[in-house]
């Protein structure tokens, strides 16, 4: 069974432009997740999609966006982006009724 | 969402067993304990989940005792590629109104 896919694996972009994360669930999972995860730090709760819709959000500005397409997979849009965005963002999915969550191997974002 | 707390480090070495603690004093009724393994760069990757009691996978233990106020993952005999990050998290699995909060987790160091 594949596991959670991200693309790209690396991006580098430059303070102002927008970045776009894909993401990929589990065959059969609902909910997908993202995170972010600055080097050397814990992960922070990005947003969480679930049927198409956001469910929950975490403490992050509004040009932290995203959707999830009716297949399931999922894009987070990073516009405006800030020199602090530079980190590895993690999407995971799960089973609509279940918390556990699997994760994908990450995006590295860059920003010059 | 009950908040974790672990010790930010340990070490250990090759071939002995590992118990990182997690206490969560105000776990709720419904919430479940799971557990998440890290290594730099990649995603975290699900080890054991429990509710009561012991668990035991062929990876892990999870022991919680009655109070559920704690809980513990014992790592059997570690080999240096158990050297990661761990991860403890508390949350209710039923779906909907779910955020995960990953903490900053124990970083364990398995020495030669």
């Amino acid at each position: 069974e594949a596991g959670v896919t991200q693309s790209p694996t690396h991006l580098i972009k430059t303070r102002g432009q927008q970045a776009t994360l894909r993401c990929s669930p589990i065959s059969g999972h609902t909910s997908v997740y993202w995170y972010q995860q600055a080097l050397g730090l814990g992960l922070q709760f990005l947003l969480w999609y679930d049927e198409g819709e956001e469910r929950n959000r975490g403490n992050f500005p509004p040009r932290f966006s995203g959707r999830q397409f009716p297949n399931y997979s999922s894009e987070l849009n990073v516009n405006a982006l800030e020199l602090e965005d530079s980190a590895l963002y993690l999407c995971a999915s799960s089973l609509r009724t279940q918390e556990t969550q699997y994760f994908g191997p990450g995006t590295r974002l860059l920003v010059l | 969402l009950a908040k974790t707390t672990q010790p930010i480090s340990m070490d250990s070495y090759e071939g002995q067993e590992v118990n990182i603690t997690c206490s969560h004093n105000n776990i709720a009724t419904n919430d479940y304990i799971t557990w998440y393994q890290q290594f730099p760069s990649q995603g975290p990757r699900f080890i054991i989940q429990g509710y009561k009691t012991k668990v035991t996978n062929e990876v892990a233990s999870l022991f919680i005792p009655a109070d559920r106020k704690s809980s513990t993952l014992s790592l059997p005999r570690v080999s240096l590629s158990d050297t990661a990050v761990y991860y403890c998290l508390v949350g209710d699995i039923r779906h909907g109104g779910f955020k995960t909060i990953f903490g900053a987790g124990t970083r364990l160091f398995v020495k030669a």
